[in-house]
């Protein structure tokens, strides 16, 4: 049973520039959080998706957005990339709006902003 | 404003003895908390937890233990051994909240010596 993955490991990218981050749950969660985990931080939440819509948001700016299909994959877009954007994207899922402590963490994406 | 710290980044201790990693928080809303271990370009999987109902909770080699007066906690590890060098996050939430809610430190790396 494959755990929670995410695609790409790694990423380069310029200031101003989008990017788009993947995420595949585990095998029967319905729910995806993401977290930003900049150097020599703890993970900071971002926002979570559940049956296709944003239900719960930390304190991000617009900038960062997401999407969740019908087969629970998700998304993360951060758009007019900054240099502070730079970090390790993780994310988690779980099942019915992550009130568990069962969250399943992928391996995160590696961004890079120059 | 950070709400919970974890005052030391690293941590040494030799292979059959204890380690014993510490958390502070503020926030007097917070009565749930977590432990979570990371390896190395793995995502945090979760260790142990306790509330604020109790002072302690035990699984196996891992111990934590809650002193709600000086808002702090610790997490035990009797005996180390090598496999548990990680880093290690502290994490606190209001119970019964989303787990995204969760607010983390900046995580303590163990390293356990042969």
């Amino acid at each position: 049973d494959a755990g929670v993955t995410q695609s790409p490991t790694h990423l380069i990218k310029t200031r101003g520039q989008q990017v788009t981050l993947r995420c595949s749950p585990k095998s029967g969660h319905d729910t995806v959080s993401w977290y930003q985990q900049a150097l020599g931080q703890g993970p900071q939440f971002i926002f979570q998706y559940y049956e296709e819509e944003e239900r719960q948001r930390g304190n991000f700016p617009d900038r960062f957005s997401g999407h969740q299909f019908p087969n629970y994959s998700s998304e993360l877009n951060v758009n007019a990339l900054l240099l502070g954007d730079s970090a390790l994207y993780l994310c988690a899922s779980s099942e019915g709006q992550g009130f568990t402590d069962t969250q399943y963490f992928g391996p995160g994406t590696r961004l890079t902003v120059l | 404003d950070q709400q919970v710290k974890q005052n030391s980044p690293s941590l040494s201790v030799q292979e059959g003895r204890i380690s014993i990693l510490n958390c502070d928080y503020t926030n007097s809303m917070f009565d749930y908390f977590l432990w979570y271990k990371k390896y190395p370009a793995e995502g945090p999987t979760f260790l142990i937890s306790i509330s604020s109902i109790k002072d302690k909770n035990e699984d196996g080699r891992f111990t934590v233990f809650l002193n709600k007066s000086a808002k702090h906690l610790s997490l035990h590890i009797v005996p180390s051994q090598p496999g548990d060098s990680a880093v290690y996050f502290c994490a606190a939430r209001v119970y019964n909240t989303n787990a995204g809610k969760s607010t983390f430190g900046d995580g303590t790396t163990l390293t356990v010596k042969p």
